[in-house]
């Protein structure tokens, strides 16, 4: 079975310090993997996706993720926080079709 | 291109209601996905339609229910709703059926309040 383990449920950065969220995923074949943020009271936005090719991907303002098979992660960073950056991250990983399984979330906190 | 588009954003429905939400999906996607989010369970896969029919189905009761139709919208319903179906649904439409490299983009939500 595919699953997603979120490291931390609250993370907190000040303003231009570098982000890092972390995401491990278990899946007995290669899997797509994804980043969304949500903002209060919106829906999901995709951040970045990783299906095959490059290991480095890079999204949308400023975000970047490394798929690191043999540790079975996908990190997500920025270089800098902004103060916009403060929402809730999920890691997702794709399983059948159009069947998301998602992690439990980090909210980011930037502080300024 | 519009994006997802959910109707209503808000609800507030009494126990033993039913209610019915309703999905838009980007011109041109033919897969649609809900799910259900909560503070206590988090992100949960509903279930998901491509082309009219239902491929993937998660772990609720039978009281959750939905259809697509033929120009690729989408309802889903609940029946005997419970304090318990409280949540934020999220509807999100595919171009491709997963196969491809096509993620899936969301809607901003249908906020359910059941009382």
């Amino acid at each position: 079975a595919q699953s997603v383990t979120q490291l931390g449920s609250h993370v907190s950065v000040s303003e231009g310090a570098l982000v890092l969220l972390r995401c491990n995923y278990s899946s007995s074949v290669p899997p797509y993997l994804f980043w969304y943020v949500q903002y209060p009271n919106q829906g999901l936005q995709l951040l970045l996706k990783y299906t095959t090719g490059a290991t480095l991907v890079k999204g949308i303002n400023g975000f970047e993720a490394e798929f690191k098979k043999s540790e079975t992660s996908f990190h997500l960073t920025k270089p800098s926080a902004h103060m916009s950056d403060a929402a809730e991250y999920f890691c997702a990983v794709r399983r059948g079709g159009n069947k998301l399984v998602f992690g439990a979330g980090t909210i980011l906190r930037v502080k300024s | 291109k519009a994006g997802v588009t959910q109707t209503p954003r808000y609800l507030i429905k009494t126990r033993g209601q039913q209610v019915t939400l309703s999905c838009s999906p980007i011109s041109g996607h033919r897969s649609v996905s809900w799910y259900q989010q909560t503070p206590g369970q988090g992100l949960q896969f509903l279930f998901e339609y491509f082309s009219e029919t239902q491929r993937n189905k998660g772990n609720f009761p039978g009281r959750f229910s939905g259809r697509q139709f033929s120009n690729s919208r989408s309802e889903m319903n609940v029946s005997t709703l419970e304090l318990g179906d409280s949540a934020l649904y999220l509807c999100a439409s595919s171009l491709d059926g997963g196969g491809g490299n096509s993620p899936l983009h969301f809607g901003n939500g249908t906020r359910l309040t059941v009382t």
